[in-house]
């Protein structure tokens, strides 16, 4: 059974440019969530979508931070404009069915804006 | 925010030595979980505990439950210098009907010394 896909592994930006993660989720799994993880600390709770609806943004930066799953399967995340405090590492995960349980992570995507 | 912190931060041990962390939440939950993350890589689940255990073995793993202390450690024995890693816990939130979201821990960095 294939993994989280996540791309790119690594990107550096400018601050106040734009940046693009794609996440590929293990087929079949209803949920997806985007964290941030800041260097040091625990993973932040993004987004997090049921199919294609989003269940739960309130940790979203909404005026600089968007993401969409079209279709209830790839899922991207974008940053527009990054500043500085963005810098940190995107992980995506996805679980199967509802209520609880195991979530599985892709490798993370390492962005740093200077 | 975060739900769960960890203690210690940082743990330095042997070789074959046994090391305990701990986790302290705030709210109920249905479960609690622990994942483990190697430098620059995804989180990696490890065990699940529901609410109503107090304690649950996998491996060289021992898990155990409070939760009128809202609080969980997890044990690694006979430890190896491939358990250098950082360990997390989650909790689960309550969203809507069936689903739930996961809060992660400030986490520990444990290195085990050859």
């Amino acid at each position: 059974e294939a993994g989280v896909a996540q791309s790119p592994r690594y990107k550096i930006i400018e601050k106040r440019q734009s940046v693009a993660f794609w996440c590929n989720p293990i087929s079949g799994h209803a949920t997806l969530y985007w964290y941030q993880q800041i260097l040091g600390q625990g993973p932040k709770l993004l987004i997090q979508f049921q199919n294609n609806g989003v269940v739960d943004d309130s940790q979203l930066p909404k005026d600089r931070f968007s993401a969409e799953r079209l279709k209830g399967v790839d899922s991207t995340l974008k940053i527009q404009p990054a500043k500085l405090e963005d810098s940190a590492v995107y992980l995506c995960a996805s679980r199967q069915g509802l209520n609880t349980g195991e979530l599985f992570f892709g490798e993370g995507s390492r962005l740093t804006v200077l | 925010s975060q739900q769960g912190e960890e203690d210690p931060q940082a743990l330095s041990i042997q070789e074959g030595e046994n090391a305990t962390m701990n986790c302290s939440y705030k709210t109920s939950i249905n479960n609690l979980q622990w994942y483990r993350q190697n430098s620059g890589r995804g989180l990696v689940h490890l065990i699940l505990i529901r609410s109503n255990e107090r304690e649950k073995h996998s491996g060289r793993l021992r898990v155990t439950l409070d939760t009128s202390k809202k609080s969980s450690s997890l044990l690694i024995t006979a430890s190896r210098a491939a358990d250098t890693a950082s360990y997390f816990c989650a909790t689960d939130a309550y969203l809507v009907v069936g689903t739930y979201k996961y809060i992660f821990g400030t986490g520990t960095r444990l290195k085990v010394l050859a």
